[in-house]
């Protein structure tokens, strides 16, 4: 079955640490995005990469970081510098930059211990 | 800036009811998308809308789009409690590349029996 990957479901971070967060997808897509979703809101952008070795800070980047080394693979570290990290994370993928239908991923929950 | 608004945030209603859930965006878009999401869960999506007075329908839900308004509603009709879910809208910045999605906040609906 294609689609989009996220491990793990659940996350902790104790303070200073960094970790990542792996978005896997099988759809031979090009572009993918990592949205934060706080209690009670909408979705906001994070990164988002059109191309492999290619990626764009969205709205919220501060704090985090990411790469795109192969097509499949985007993964999302969560920095130390990152103060309020506890959020639901979503990473999503379309055939190409601008194309009308996201496919998400079932989401990480990340909280700080 | 992009900045898409939903109405309302929250909507409880009772089964057999009809309801129209109202989105809003401040800036040109040609296109609009609503994803559904259940609690704890990802994005499903419901609707692509690629031009302006684009209708469509799906079992109990119609969404259309007005882009001279820079308006789209989704309407439920006969609501069931199945349907009880956070529905976003969601717009692409009119950039060469659409590179970018931004999201609404989210309308929380409640069926009740």
């Amino acid at each position: 079955d294609g689609g989009i990957t996220q491990s793990p479901k659940y996350l902790f971070r104790k303070e200073g640490q960094n970790v990542t967060l792996s978005c896997e997808q099988n759809l031979n897509h090009d572009a993918m995005y990592w949205y934060r979703q706080d209690p009670g809101q909408g979705l906001r952008l994070i990164y988002y990469s059109q191309i492999v070795n290619d990626f764009q800070k969205g709205d919220i980047a501060e704090g985090y970081s990411v790469s795109r080394e192969k097509k499949e693979s985007f993964p999302l570290t969560v920095t130390s510098a990152q103060k309020n990290p506890t959020a639901f994370y979503l990473c999503a993928s379309s055939i190409s930059p601008g194309d009308e239908k996201l496919f998400f991923g079932s989401g990480t929950q990340l909280s700080v211990l | 800036e992009l900045k898409v608004e939903q109405n309302p945030l929250f909507l409880s209603m009772q089964e057999g009811k009809n309801y129209t859930i109202y989105c809003n965006y401040s800036t040109t878009s040609d296109r609009l998308y609503w994803y559904r999401q259940d609690p704890g869960k990802s994005l499903e999506s419901l609707f692509v809308l690629l031009s302006n007075g684009a209708v469509k329908q799906e079992g109990r839900l119609m969404a259309s789009l007005d882009t001279k308004a820079r308006l789209s509603t989704l309407h439920i009709t006969a609501a069931v409690h199945d349907l009880s879910a956070t529905y976003f809208c969601a717009v692409p910045l009119m950039k060469t590349s659409y590179d970018k999605v931004i999201f609404g906040p989210g309308t929380s609906l409640s069926v009740i029996p």
